[in-house]
């Protein structure tokens, strides 16, 4: 089986920077994606790491570590519309389908 | 136009009722999976497709079937509806080669009583 942690909650203060851990228990890790939703919305993608290190796109950037199975999602220069829920997503090597954590809420205050 | 939606949006439902969630896209995209959300529990996999004549299970197909009617639609039926049932329902889609991008509808908001 696999399962996904990461925190419930995160908060933060508008312009700062705020790190979303998640660690992961998969046979067989292929890639880890992490998706936002705002408000019960539709989950938008992110970014995705099938390698170790840090991608980034513009003020996110996500980071993987395959040997910890250890990855983060990395906001910088935070923004009130940023608040929503983050949520990471594992693929198994040989599926093609995503299982994704419970998800973190970030709340973004002024 | 959105590329992937949802129909209806927002449905209320007595137990025992027959309903089917449509969703079409038009992306172009081979690859089609329906979930379920519940608060505080993420998103879960209940049937996913690779083409018009693939259909796979996922975590929680108890309680649903699905029909994929062409490449672009994808609907998911609850063949008698029970409300713990009552979820936000999001269909998605991905290319063969992207499935770690995935494409989400709106949702519908299903609510059994």
């Amino acid at each position: 089986g696999q399962s996904l942690e990461q925190p419930s909650e995160v908060t933060a203060v508008e312009g700062a920077i705020v790190q979303i851990n998640c660690t992961y228990q998969t046979s067989g890790f292929y890639g880890l994606s992490w998706y936002q939703q705002h408000d019960g919305g539709a989950p938008t993608f992110l970014s995705y790491n099938a390698l170790d290190g840090l991608e980034e796109t513009g003020r996110f950037s996500s980071f993987l570590s395959r040997s910890d199975s250890y990855g983060y999602l990395l906001l910088q220069e935070l923004q009130m519309k940023d608040s929503a829920s983050y949520f990471c997503a594992v693929r198994q090597s040989g599926y093609s389908t995503l299982t994704f954590g419970k998800g973190t809420m970030l709340l973004v205050s002024p | 136009d959105a590329d992937v939606t949802q129909t209806p949006r927002n449905r209320i439902t007595k137990t025992g009722k027959r309903i089917m969630l449509e969703c079409s896209q038009t992306k172009g995209h081979d690859r089609m999976y329906w979930y379920r959300q519940d608060p505080g529990l993420g998103l879960r996999l209940i049937y996913y497709s690779f083409d018009v004549k693939d259909i796979n299970k996922g975590e929680i197909s108890d309680g649903y079937s699905v029909s994929r009617q062409a490449q672009a639609k994808f609907s998911l039926s609850l063949e008698s509806a029970i409300p713990n049932q009552t979820a936000l329902y999001f269909c998605a889609t991905s290319s063969s080669v992207g499935v770690e991008t995935q494409y989400f509808g709106p949702g519908t908001r299903l609510l059994v009583l």
